[in-house]
């Protein structure tokens, strides 16, 4: 299957933790990166690999992994976490490449 | 510092073609893939397409196989997107976005977009 799915909104209170899953059958065979995306703005890579952020990308993010799942985790979030979130892989198939439905994350 | 500037949007009619341009700039070009990613109005994301680093290999939605063509020019820094027999749901905000190297499919890097509007 080609598809990755996401739920698609989350809310989080100021400060605390929230965990956004993306599910689909090349999870079990490739990892997903993350991006976060703020209305009007490109998206911007905030995990990669097993769990990589790249630079600049605060500690808060982190990503874990579990047999046709993957977890973005945003511990202690803030305002400024307020935005779409998209997971992405490779298809199963390695030919091409997937992203996850999108979820909207609002921090209360 | 790197930078994706894309060019090349507009408005079209539907049937007709349009050519996307994306200029790379701030990194070794021939080392990394280049991918174009879209975005409906509305809509989430959808990876369009990718080329290889040497531009020896090519790969494409499902959507637009057969219709786009990904090509590279490593001497001028630059990936076009080459669309043809455009349709009402091509219309989107096209993103080129470089590959992480060494983690496919990671996209490190993302220009502003340029937006394609296709016109009945």
């Amino acid at each position: 299957s080609s598809e990755l799915t996401q739920d698609p909104a989350v809310s989080v209170a100021l400060g605390q933790t929230v965990r956004i899953t993306c599910q689909g059958d090349s999870l079990r065979r490739f990892y997903a990166s993350w991006y976060q995306q703020k209305p009007g703005q490109a998206p911007v890579l905030v995990i990669y690999g097993q769990n990589n952020r790249p630079s600049g990308i605060p500690d808060r993010f982190s990503a874990s992994n579990s047999g046709n799942t993957a977890s973005l985790t945003i511990t202690g979030a803030q305002s400024g976490d307020e935005a779409d979130y998209y997971c992405e892989s490779r298809d199963y198939s390695a030919n091409f490449y997937v992203f996850g439905s999108g979820t909207k994350v609002t921090v209360l | 510092q790197v930078q994706l500037v894309e060019s090349g949007g507009g408005v079209v009619q539907h049937g007709r073609s349009l050519r996307l341009s994306c200029a790379a700039s701030g990194f070794t070009f021939s080392k990394y893939g280049v991918h174009w990613v879209r975005q409906g109005p509305g809509r989430g994301l959808e990876w369009v397409a990718l080329v290889s680093s040497d531009g020896n290999s090519e790969y494409y939605a499902d959507s637009v196989k057969g219709r786009f063509t990904i090509t590279r020019d490593n001497f001028k820094s630059t990936v076009d997107l080459q669309m043809n027999s455009l349709r009402a749901e091509d219309t989107a905000l096209y993103y080129c976005a470089r590959e992480l190297y060494g983690y496919a499919g990671s996209l490190d890097y993302w220009g502003q977009g340029t937006l394609v509007t296709v016109s009945s």
